[in-house]
């Protein structure tokens, strides 16, 4: 079972926003590990979206924002548009696994 | 600019080994350690292990007891990602990403590299 729990899907019209969550526990997002997201556009690698909770890459477009609290971090598309489409994931570090590196279970997000 | 290139998809029968490259290029080979992922059909991403170009010194998940052998050669600046004792259940994409130490994570991601794994 992932460590990092996320919903299933998610769903929004162009022009929503639509959130999604990253939900873990104390010995991971909860110890003050950064947490990254990664979008996955059908049949192509994982490319990163957002990185140490909240900072965008270059050329990734300013509608996807990240944030972390507590044992939680969630990714934000405000201005959802139909090239987003995709699966996004979240990673960060458990310390109670060794080596420490975990994603979370993946998340749809469908365009209406 | 960083680049990954992975060798093609491969056709193994159960029992067999399979080993995939990562050509890098683009930064200095030995900055940066280089990871693998695997993602079975319709699956989510699974962190699998990596390897420090740097020293050599390899971590494994525990999900893979043994199969799994990682290995580098800087001269060609590649990794290689070794599974043996193939099962059906091994069918899947394996991507090589590099971790970028800084900003701890992975940065830059191999087109990955499509293994089935059949009878």
């Amino acid at each position: 079972q992932p460590v990092l729990t996320q919903p299933p899907s998610v769903s929004g019209a162009p022009g929503q926003r639509v959130t999604i969550s990253c939900s873990g526990s104390s010995s991971n997002i909860g110890s003050g590990y950064e947490v990254h997201w990664y979008q996955q556009l059908p049949g192509t690698a994982p490319r990163p979206l957002i990185y140490g909770n909240n900072k965008r890459p270059s050329g990734v477009p300013d509608r996807f924002s990240g944030s972390k609290s507590g044992t939680s971090a969630s990714l934000t598309i405000t201005g959802l548009q139909a090239e987003d489409e995709a699966d996004y994931y979240c990673q960060s570090f458990d310390s109670s696994l060794s080596p420490p590196y975990v994603f979370g279970s993946g998340t749809k997000v469908t365009v209406l | 600019q960083v680049q990954f290139v992975q060798s093609g998809p491969e056709v193994k029968k159960p029992g067999a080994s399979v080993t995939v490259s990562c050509k890098a290029s683009g930064y200095a080979f030995t900055d940066h350690t280089i990871h693998w992922v695997r993602q079975a059909p319709g699956q989510r991403l699974e962190w699998m292990g990596s390897i420090n170009t740097g020293y050599g010194n390899t971590q494994y998940s525990e999900t893979f007891h043994g199969r799994l052998t990682i290995t580098w050669d800087t001269s060609a600046t590649t990794a290689y990602m070794e599974l043996s004792s193939l099962r059906s259940e091994d069918t899947a994409v394996f991507y090589c990403a590099r971790f970028h130490w800084s900003d701890s994570n992975f940065d830059y991601w191999g087109q990955g590299t499509l293994v089935t794994v059949s009878s």
